[in-house]
């Protein structure tokens, strides 16, 4: 079965950049995704076909996708910020799979 | 706006079924897939299989494949997961979540508010 690998902890000042990877073999080949979760609350999408954000989040996210590895970026952190984050990825022979989260630290 | 409501927590015993439901509203039910994710306590988030509202079609993971039944009610924009031979383990937070397509691929762009099965003898 196909695997994504992410790092279990990041953590970052407020208003630095955070890096968040999540990598598969040939990851770069699919189309991945990743999800906010905070204590309590359902996930929510904040990026989407590799790069795409949806409406209501904020720009600072954003995401790519090459090679073995997607990255989801952070630009400027905030508090809010805090949360598990998980890469999803899809293709029509591994239909949806799911990275084991990281969790993000904002101190 | 969109909207999807599951059922409220269930306690099983080992051995036992759960059918937990997933009532859609707020856009066209048959125009979106729903697929179920679960979460065990203090752990990630795993897939376990997407329904289409529009014909009923399933798709399991291999790992639920003999023990998961996902179903659709068209006249309730409700999707139903059952799943069978309750074990320990299998004590998770399960959510339903649409699936929007975009571009031949999908992402899970509405959540329900998750169900909490929990599997004590």
């Amino acid at each position: 079965s196909y695997e994504l690998t992410q790092p279990p902890s990041v953590s970052v000042s407020p208003g630095q950049t955070a890096s968040i990877t999540c990598s598969g073999d040939k990851l770069g080949d699919k189309y991945t995704g990743w999800y906010q979760q905070k204590p309590g609350q359902s996930p929510v999408v904040v990026i989407y076909h590799d790069t795409k954000r949806p409406s209501g989040i904020p720009e600072r996210f954003s995401g790519s996708n090459s090679g073995n590895t997607a990255t989801l970026t952070i630009s400027g952190a905030q508090d809010v910020d805090e949360a598990d984050y998980y890469c999803q990825a899809w293709d029509s022979s591994t239909d949806w799979v799911f990275g084991g989260g990281t969790k993000l630290t904002v101190l | 706006q969109v909207h999807l409501v599951q059922s409220g927590a269930e306690v099983k015993k080992p051995g036992a079924s759960v059918k937990v439901s997933c009532t859609a509203s707020g856009y066209t039910f048959s125009l979106y897939g729903i697929s179920w994710v679960r979460q065990a306590p203090g752990q990630g988030l795993e897939w376990m299989g997407w329904i289409s509202a529009y014909n009923g079609n399933t798709n399991y993971a291999q790992k639920y494949q003999d023990r998961v039944t996902m179903t659709t009610d068209t006249s309730t924009s409700t999707v139903y997961m059952e799943l069978g031979s309750l074990r320990s383990d299998d004590t998770a937070v399960y959510y339903c979540a649409r699936v929007h397509y975009y571009e031949s691929s999908g992402y899970f762009d509405y959540w329900g508010q998750g169900t909490l099965v929990t599997v004590s003898a």
